[in-house]
């Protein structure tokens, strides 16, 4: 089974600093994997995704993720934050073709001025 | 710019009443998601329909909740009777899935979602 863990709960940064949140998954074969965003009382919309092309992988707004199968994860970046960002990412790995689609517990970014 | 649509946004109902929640899947797409979104539980899936077909509602507690698609345009949730328990936000996803030897796509689109309270 596969299974996903965001490391922290809650990320605070600076406006104009560079962003990290950390995402590392289990799973038995090649997932595809998923960043997406939700800002306040929105659905959620997708960031990027991962599905065994390029390791590196550039989203909306600014974002990028990179794939390291040797160490499991698909941590999400972005250079510099933006108060617009400030909103809640939930990593995403999904097998059989979108059937098991399994979520982290998200991670809240605040931004603050 | 094709989207996911739910109706409705909001429902406000005493325990016991019926509640359903709909869904239009973005046209040509043949899987829905429904998931409900909790302080507590955050994203849990608790139906998948693919090709109209009922592949996964493990998720879902069968004595009060049924999902369904009767036809390829529209996914129904039904809670029957409420709880208070049942406060949540309801999101509904579609994507596109061809299991062949073709293009993978797996992504999912979701809508913005009913928010429930069940008093």
């Amino acid at each position: 089974a596969q299974s996903v863990t965001q490391l922290d709960s809650h990320v605070s940064v600076s406006e104009g600093t560079p962003v990290l949140l950390r995402c590392n998954y289990s799973s038995s074969y090649s997932p595809s994997l998923f960043w997406y965003v939700q800002h306040p009382n929105k659905g959620l919309q997708l960031l990027l995704k991962y599905t065994s092309a390029a390791t590196l992988v550039k989203g909306i707004n600014g974002f990028e993720a990179e794939f390291k199968k040797s160490e499991t994860s698909f941590h999400l970046t972005k250079p510099s934050a933006h108060m617009s960002d400030a909103a809640e990412y939930f990593c995403v790995v999904s097998l059989n073709y979108g059937q098991n689609f399994v979520f982290g517990p998200g991670t809240r970014l605040s931004v603050l001025p | 710019d094709a989207r996911v649509t739910q109706t409705p946004r909001h429902k406000v109902t005493e325990m016991g009443q019926e509640v359903t929640m709909r869904c239009q899947p973005i046209l040509g797409h043949n899987t829905v998601f429904w998931y409900r979104q909790t302080m507590m539980q955050g994203l849990e899936l608790l139906a998948y329909f693919r090709n109209r077909a009922p592949l996964d509602d493990s998720g879902m507690p069968k004595d009060r909740f049924s999902a369904e698609m009767p036809d390829a345009t529209l996914a129904t949730l039904k809670i029957q009777p409420s709880e208070p328990r049942d406060s949540a936000v309801y999101f509904c996803a579609s994507g596109l899935v061809n299991g062949g030897t073709g293009f993978r796509t797996d992504t999912q689109y979701f809508g913005p979602g009913t928010r429930l309270t069940v008093l």
